[in-house]
């Protein structure tokens, strides 16, 4: 069965920080990689996509993906109270064609 | 961005009766919609998957004759919970697959049900 692991978390870091969001995922076929934030109470929002090694940045995140170790990334720079939020990892499984989520990091951004 | 609506955003029915929630894409057309469930705290979990013109794909446990969904257009997909319980109280989202190249997956805002 295809995963992909995330820390439950809270994750906790001061304003103005960087928050670094580890995932890892089981399925070394996959070639699409997402992160998608979602509020409490609110439906997921895509934030970063991702098909490539490297790294990918727009605006304040950056994504980092490693085929070889199954590990993907998202860096948040100088972190606000308003990022505070659950982020979930997500995998295309290309043979089920269809997202698996990991089960989401929660992020805590103190003043 | 591409958007993607869901209408209603909430709504409380009684009992045995049933739900009809739409799922649209505005500014793109959706090959593929998907349909989740997330309970309080919990992870989203995938219902049901939608294509254009054909029958639903729905994952295990999830029964068919109690969540219909249709997906008439490139537009609009709806999933109805019939004979609704409390049990199906929940929070369901729909997602929109863009038939570009990408596998870029947007969501709706979700609609959060309530049956007393």
């Amino acid at each position: 069965q295809k995963e992909v692991e995330q820390n439950s978390g809270p994750l906790s870091v001061p304003e103005g920080a960087i928050a670094s969001l580890n995932c890892t995922y089981s399925d070394r076929g996959s070639q699409s990689f997402f992160w998608y934030r979602q509020y409490s109470g609110k439906s997921p929002e895509l934030i970063m996509s991702i098909y490539s090694n490297g790294d990918k940045e727009d605006g304040r995140f950056t994504a980092q993906l490693n085929k070889a170790s199954q590990y993907v990334s998202l860096l948040i720079r100088d972190s606000q109270p308003s990022d505070s939020a659950t982020y979930l990892c997500a995998v295309w499984a290309s043979d089920t064609d269809k997202l698996i989520f990991g089960t989401g990091t929660r992020l805590q951004v103190f003043p | 961005g591409a958007v993607v609506s869901q209408h209603p955003s909430r709504v409380i029915c009684k009992s045995g009766t049933s739900v009809k929630i739409e799922c649209r894409s505005l500014d793109f057309q959706a090959t593929t919609m998907f349909w989740y469930r997330q309970f309080p705290k919990q992870s989203l979990m995938l219902m049901a998957t939608s294509n254009e013109g054909s029958k639903a794909t729905y994952e295990q446990g999830v029964e068919k004759d109690k969540f219909l969904i249709n997906h008439a257009s490139l537009t609009l997909s709806t999933l109805t919970v019939t004979s609704a319980h409390p049990e199906d109280s929940s929070f369901y989202i729909c997602s929109a697959r863009s038939s570009g190249n990408t596998d870029e997956q947007y969501f709706g805002p979700g609609t959060r049900l309530t049956v007393t």
